[in-house]
């Protein structure tokens, strides 16, 4: 069955840190893989975007890995800070039509203490 | 920037009734708009896609007498969830694709702010 898997409910990290998210798939093949950050009581918002050929994308302190053959995307946010704390869901989209669906990971809910 | 809305943001009601959600694209048409549902702590869960002029199409497990979606217009879909009971109380987000707003392909779908349906 296909499967997307954020491997922590729950992370809990020092500010100033590094917060590590995963996210693995399974029978999928994705076109691409997007992160978003979701807020309590608000949409989802958009914050990166990597393509299936690209290994790794960054965007001011955050970074995104895409690795096919492990089927796994890593999300890192370096310095990380309190308003940082938010939940972060990873998304593939499986195709390349303008009616591709996104497909959303469980989660991962990130909290950094000051 | 392309929006997308959402109305109500809020609504309770009784059990036994329906609930009409609607999503509009406000400066685009939007041929084809998503809807989704999120349960407390969890994900969003694709429901249906809404394709203007047709049916809609449901994901697997979702009633789709239930879940009464219209596509009537080029910048409105409506989702209506019918016989509403406790268990349907959830948050719904529509969104559609950035293609229809003269984006990339690769940009992020442009998402509503959701729907809190709480029923009694």
């Amino acid at each position: 069955s296909q499967k997307i898997e954020q491997n922590s409910e729950a992370l809990n990290i020092q500010e100033g840190k590094t917060a590590t998210l995963t996210c693995n798939y399974t029978n999928y093949s994705p076109a691409y893989l997007q992160w978003y950050r979701q807020d309590p009581g608000r949409g989802p918002v958009f914050l990166l975007l990597i393509r299936e050929n690209e290994k790794e994308k960054r965007k001011e302190r955050l970074k995104v890995t895409f690795d096919t053959t492990l089927k796994q995307s890593l999300f890192h946010i370096t310095a990380s800070q309190p308003a940082d704390s938010a939940t972060y869901l990873c998304a593939l989209v499986p195709g390349y039509s303008s009616a591709s669906k996104i497909i959303f990971g469980s989660g991962t809910r990130l909290s950094i203490r000051p | 920037g392309a929006v997308v809305s959402q109305h109500p943001s809020r609504v309770i009601c009784k059990s036994g009734t329906s609930v009409k959600i609607e999503c509009r694209s406000l400066d685009f048409q939007a041929t084809t708009m998503f809807w989704y549902r999120q349960f407390p702590k969890q994900s969003l869960m694709l429901m249906a896609t809404s394709n203007e002029g047709s049916k809609a199409t449901y994901e697997q497990g979702v009633e789709k007498d239930k879940f009464l979606i219209n596509h009537a217009s080029l910048t409105l879909s409506t989702l209506t969830v019918t016989s509403a009971h406790p268990e349907d109380s959830s948050f719904y987000i529509c969104s559609a694709p950035p293609q229809l707003a003269g984006g990339d392909i690769t940009d992020t779908q442009y998402f509503g702010p959701g729907t809190r349906l709480t029923v009694l």
